[in-house]
């Protein structure tokens, strides 16, 4: 059975441009999960979908948003980039997003914005 | 509010005892969990227990619960220098919410 893949590894990006991160559940899963992580602050929760539905978002800016395809793939998108977006993005998936279950994590994708 | 803490760093020699703690808020949180990052992977769940249990044993992994405190802790028995990583405590954020609220994450380093 495949892993969580999340495309692209690295990124490079400049002050002000845009850019969409995606990420690809084990199959089966329906819940897809993003996470930030900076060091020091751990990994702060963006927001959680399944079913193509947000059922929760963290408490980051409207500049991050998402989506969830009918396959569970799921897109995260950041505009107008500033530099303190610089982290590692990471995506987990699991069967229903609840409680007692196992998350799977993907191996994330670096962001430096320049 | 949602908090989850843990120290920053853990240094250990190769064979002795790690322990690891992490002190949540959430006193409704049922889940509480225990995820590993190796460097330029992602997390991986090493255990978790349910609230209404005080201990969980794993081979070389206990995990402890005082939910009066709401204190977590992850002893590793025999530290092994494979044991290097980033721990991080976690607590499922309570029925409905569909969030998982992650600590700072504890980075252990085993000397030979």
């Amino acid at each position: 059975k495949a892993g969580v893949t999340q495309t692209p590894r690295y990124l490079i990006k400049t002050r002000g441009q845009q850019v969409t991160l995606s990420c690809s559940p084990i199959s089966g899963h329906r819940s897809v999960s993003w996470y930030q992580q900076t060091p020091g602050q751990g990994l702060q929760f963006l927001f959680e979908y399944f079913s193509e539905t947000q059922r929760n978002k963290g408490n980051f800016p409207g500049r991050f948003s998402g989506r969830q395809f009918s396959n569970s793939r799921s897109e995260m998108n950041v505009s107008t980039l500033e530099l303190g977006d610089s982290a590692l993005y990471l995506c987990a998936s699991s069967l229903e997003g609840t409680g007692g279950e196992k998350l799977f994590f993907g191996s994330g994708t670096q962001l430096s914005v320049l | 509010g949602e908090d989850v803490e843990q120290s920053l760093f853990l240094s250990v020699r190769e064979g002795d005892s790690s322990v690891i703690n992490c002190t949540y808020t959430d006193s409704s949180s049922t889940y509480l969990y225990w995820y590993k990052q190796e460097p330029g992977a992602g997390l991986q769940l090493l255990t978790y227990i349910f609230s209404n249990m005080d201990m969980k044993q794993d081979q070389r992994l206990t995990v402890l619960l005082n939910k009066k405190d709401k204190h977590l802790s992850l002893r590793i028995a025999d530290t092994q220098t494979g044991d290097s990583a980033i721990y991080f405590c976690a607590e499922y954020g309570g029925s409905g919410t569909y969030k998982y609220i992650f600590g700072t994450g504890t980075r252990l380093k085993v000397l030979a």
